[in-house]
């Protein structure tokens, strides 16, 4: 079946660096969605992105949809703390049943 | 506008034990789903509703029951719970059917099975 895998699994960085992670699947995807979920809470959506190419920012919060369909990226610039949190990109399955599937997550620390 | 609610935040069951999680939204959505969130597993699909009266499984649906006899409503039942259902569950809720609609989610619901 389809599977998103997100890279970094995790990673520590210093207040002000630059982030980068992945997300990328060996299946088409349409739609790509990107999450941040705070400890103890439910998911938030961050940025959603419909076409390939696309580039889609959100403040510091820079989405792309890449061009083979099968990857996306997101880049965070200047990282804060509150930044802290777990990423999750997400697609709907192509079977049409209306389903999403969702990464695994990357786990964000910033180190202040 | 309280978006996606979910009740209770926290609940610890007994092997075997029945409960229902719920869950409602004010937001007059069609397509409401259940996840399960394990860790370093993502969120995972028990089952979804994309009306009242119609539900369907998801990836994980054992173990769980649902129904959808209003819109704003879809709560699910663990009929006779086992540890493996320890977990944190989410509701979610979108406007549309179409899947590039982007999701709601709850604030989840923190069980543990003993």
């Amino acid at each position: 079946g389809q599977q998103l895998n997100q890279s970094p699994q995790s990673m520590f960085i210093q207040e002000g660096e630059d982030v980068s992670m992945n997300c990328t699947s060996s299946s088409i995807f349409n739609t790509w969605l990107w999450y941040k979920q705070d400890p103890g809470e439910g998911p938030v959506l961050l940025i959603a992105l419909y076409k390939a190419g696309e580039l889609t920012s959100n403040g510091r919060l820079t989405a792309q949809f890449g061009i083979t369909r099968k990857d996306s990226f997101l880049n965070i610039s200047a990282s804060i703390p509150s930044d802290v949190g777990i990423y999750f990109c997400a697609g709907p399955t192509t079977s049409g049943t209306y389903k999403y599937i969702f990464g695994t997550g990357t786990r964000l620390k910033v180190l202040a | 506008n309280a978006g996606v609610t979910q009740t209770p935040k926290f609940q610890v069951l007994k092997t075997g034990q029945s409960m229902t999680l719920q869950c409602a939204q004010d937001m007059n959505h069609e397509y409401m789903s259940w996840y399960r969130q394990d860790p370093g597993m993502g969120l995972r699909l028990i089952h979804y509703s994309v009306g009242a009266g119609i539900t369907d499984q998801g990836e994980v649906p054992n173990g769980y029951n649902v129904s959808r006899s209003t819109t704003e409503d879809f709560p699910l039942r663990l009929l006779s719970a086992a540890p493996s259902q320890t977990s944190v569950y989410f509701c979610a809720s979108r406007m549309g059917l179409w899947e590039n609609q982007p999701q709601h989610f709850g604030d989840g619901t923190r069980l543990s099975i003993l």
